[in-house]
């Protein structure tokens, strides 16, 4: 009964360094999603992806890549760090039926020094 | 674009009272679903409850309740009894029935706190 799964937890990272973190869901959803949640904000959609090998840009893509190879696993990929990546990344998944909302991981506390 | 507000940063009750959370939102949609999502201090994303916009009897779980209002497009939280494993944050969320646009938009989230 794993859900979705996020790893790490939590990251330092220098400015300028790259990272990629890992989301997999065992539920078989079909869409996958990555948000950030900066402190004491809600939730801003970075990129999302409604099956294996489609991806799309949300509202926040800049210094992001993603890429879905398996329906199963999202990762995100951070180039060339910036202090205003300092964040909590949320990764979620879903169903195609809009109803059912998402089922999030537990959060990267990502911070860039 | 949709939009989500929610125009109350923080708010405080006492415990067993009851406490309402506002929220709005923007749409030219008909069919679309509205979510409570609790945030706690661990950072979980949890779901409190749903409400499909076609249905026009308020969503109810325990003692979570909305007030659905789809022609003011608003969308309240209502948590009666409220007890100290309430507290946290709350988002309101939107999610549209459209095919390929099935994203969650959030609010800005309200800080609820409980007072023993």
């Amino acid at each position: 009964n794993a859900g979705v799964t996020q790893t790490p937890k939590f990251r330092i990272l220098k400015i300028g360094q790259s990272m990629t973190l890992q989301c997999a869901q065992d539920m078989n959803h079909n869409y996958m999603y990555w948000y950030r949640q900066d402190p004491g904000m809600g939730l801003k959609l970075i990129y999302y992806s409604v099956g294996a090998g489609i991806t799309d840009k949300g509202e926040v893509p800049n210094g992001y890549n993603v890429s879905r190879s398996t329906t199963e696993d999202f990762p995100l990929r951070l180039e060339l760090a910036a202090p205003s990546q300092t964040s909590v990344y949320f990764c979620a998944s879903s169903w195609r039926t809009a109803g059912y909302g998402y089922t999030f991981g537990s959060g990267t506390r990502l911070t860039v020094v | 674009a949709q939009t989500v507000t929610q125009s109350q940063p923080e708010m405080s009750v006492q415990e067993a009272e009851t406490v309402t959370l506002s929220c709005t939102y923007d749409t030219s949609e008909s069919d679309y679903y509205l979510f409570w999502y609790k945030q706690p201090p661990s950072r979980q994303m949890i779901l409190v409850i749903r409400q499909e916009a076609y249905k026009q009897q308020n969503a109810t779980e325990n003692r979570f309740s909305v007030n659905f209002q789809k022609a003011a497009k608003s969308f309240s939280l209502k948590i009666s009894d409220s007890q100290l494993g309430d507290a946290a944050m709350y988002f309101c969320a939107y999610r549209s029935e459209i095919q390929g646009a099935q994203k969650l938009v959030f609010g800005q989230g309200t800080r609820l706190t409980i007072n023993p």
